[in-house]
């Protein structure tokens, strides 16, 4: 099983429409978690961290279920501009020394249809 | 400061012959880290350093596999005997120390290994 999974997509949506992404991980010690946003060719860059009580940013709305260890991401109103692929980042325990380090997932794609 | 800088951008090398990439973060960053992407994967992790000290690397790195930060600034990751499943995209992002600091990417050095 992988530390970090997400379902690769791609999700094709109209313009306007909500749409939402879960990102699963294994390690219930996990302390941190973003999401990141990567155009084509381009690197990953920060989209928002993803705190316990849930957190806002506009349209994008990311939460936490520790329970069930998963982070989810909502997109409102979604632009053609948001077309993307999203990647899930967890904090999980390196096996080589204990310390941690940020995994990612293999990432959500968008396709905003217009 | 205009953030993460890799060079060289992209590098096509013989199968057996050893590459070399260069990494200079942001220079109030203790952490470097090091990912490796191929296409439609997420970034997958190396290895980090904070200051010059190595703390992780991944079991997935091969022994032709070494990185340096020599005195905490810029690091170099280089392959030894390069192999065509080297070819990816190299990815090098630094942050703050701290649960909750995200990484900022540089471009990516691709390499190429015909």
């Amino acid at each position: 099983r992988k530390e970090v999974e997400q379902d690769p997509g791609p999700f094709n949506v109209p313009e306007g429409a909500t749409v939402a992404f879960n990102c699963t991980y294994s390690n219930s010690a996990s302390q941190s978690f973003f999401w990141y946003r990567q155009d084509c060719r381009k690197e990953p860059k920060l989209l928002m961290s993803v705190y316990s009580s849930g957190n806002e940013d506009g349209r994008f709305t990311a939460q936490l279920n520790r329970a069930s260890q998963y982070i989810s991401l909502l997109i409102r109103d979604s632009k053609l501009s948001d077309s993307a692929t999203y990647l899930c980042v967890v904090n999980i325990k390196g096996r080589v020394t204990g310390r941690r380090a940020l995994t990612f997932g293999s990432g959500t794609r968008l396709q905003v249809q217009p | 400061d205009t953030g993460v800088s890799q060079n060289p951008r992209h590098k096509i090398t013989k199968r057996g012959q050893n590459v070399t990439f260069r990494c200079d973060p942001i220079s109030e960053h203790n952490r470097l880290y090091w990912y490796r992407q191929t296409l439609g994967q997420g970034p997958e992790f190396l290895t980090y350093f904070q200051n010059e000290a190595q703390l992780e690397k991944s079991r997935l790195l091969s022994d032709r596999f070494s990185a340096e930060r020599p005195k905490g600034s810029f690091s170099t990751l280089e392959i030894q005997r390069t192999e065509q499943g080297d070819s990816a995209m190299y990815l090098c992002a630094s942050s703050l120390v701290g649960l909750d600091s995200p990484l900022h990417f540089g471009n990516g050095t691709r390499l190429t290994v015909t």
